[in-house]
């Protein structure tokens, strides 16, 4: 079965230190991924995403994810955390299919400390 | 923010009755997506739209069922709810054709008393 994990219900970082949400999925093919952003009470907002190419993508906020196939992890990283940057987090991935369908991870909640 | 819009926002309901969530876009994207939220799971995929009158199944589809006689408009509908469906719903819209990100709603809050 088609799956993504977030093994971190939660990850707590100190304002200005780097953070990273991990995630790994097990899809197969090819797979699109992305990232995702909640706030309280809010719809998801999208970050950024890996199609192809550069295994470094870089996103909205200041966050990036580095893409490793022989690992199957897309994790989220940003070098110097914020306040702000505290949400719940999502991994996700759309098979090789042109319906665009995602599977998303259970998410990982990100607390930043000033 | 896309386009999208979803009512109601918040709702109440009994057992058994029939509920209809709607989402309304504005960008007259092919692709809508009913996805729903609980605590431990993530986002499930309910139904989706890849065009007026096609529809298909998604991971959590029992219980629920969708239309679409417009570009703009998708319905989801609880023939009859179930306490097992409080949930916040989500809609998403993906415009294809080489984008691949889908844009969220900003949710209804359904509980099923």
């Amino acid at each position: 079965a088609q799956s993504v994990a977030q093994p971190e219900d939660q990850v707590n970082v100190a304002e200005g230190n780097p953070l990273t949400v991990k995630c790994t999925y097990s899809v197969s093919g090819n797979p699109y991924l992305f990232w995702y952003v909640q706030y309280p009470n809010r719809g998801l907002q999208f970050l950024l995403k890996y199609i192809t190419g550069d295994n470094l993508v870089k996103g909205s906020y200041g966050f990036e994810a580095e893409f490793n196939k022989s690992q199957t992890s897309f994790h989220l990283k940003k070098p110097s955390a914020l306040v702000s940057d505290s949400a719940l987090y999502f991994c996700a991935v759309s098979p090789p299919s042109n319906t665009g369908k995602l599977i998303f991870g259970q998410g990982t909640t990100l607390q930043v400390k000033p | 923010d896309a386009g999208i819009t979803q009512s109601p926002r918040h709702k109440v309901t009994e057992t058994g009755t029939p509920v209809t969530l709607r989402c309304h876009q504005t960008e007259n994207h092919r692709y809508m997506y009913w996805y729903r939220q609980d605590p431990g799971h993530g986002l499930r995929l309910i139904h989706y739209s890849y065009g007026v009158k096609d529809t298909d199944k998604g991971e959590v589809s029992d219980g629920y069922s969708v239309s679409r006689s417009k570009t703009e408009d998708f319905l989801l509908t609880l023939e009859s709810a179930t306490s097992s469906q409080t949930s916040v719903y989500f809609c998403a819209i993906n415009g294809g054709g080489g984008q691949y990100e889908q844009y969220f709603g900003p949710g209804t809050r359904l509980t099923v008393t």
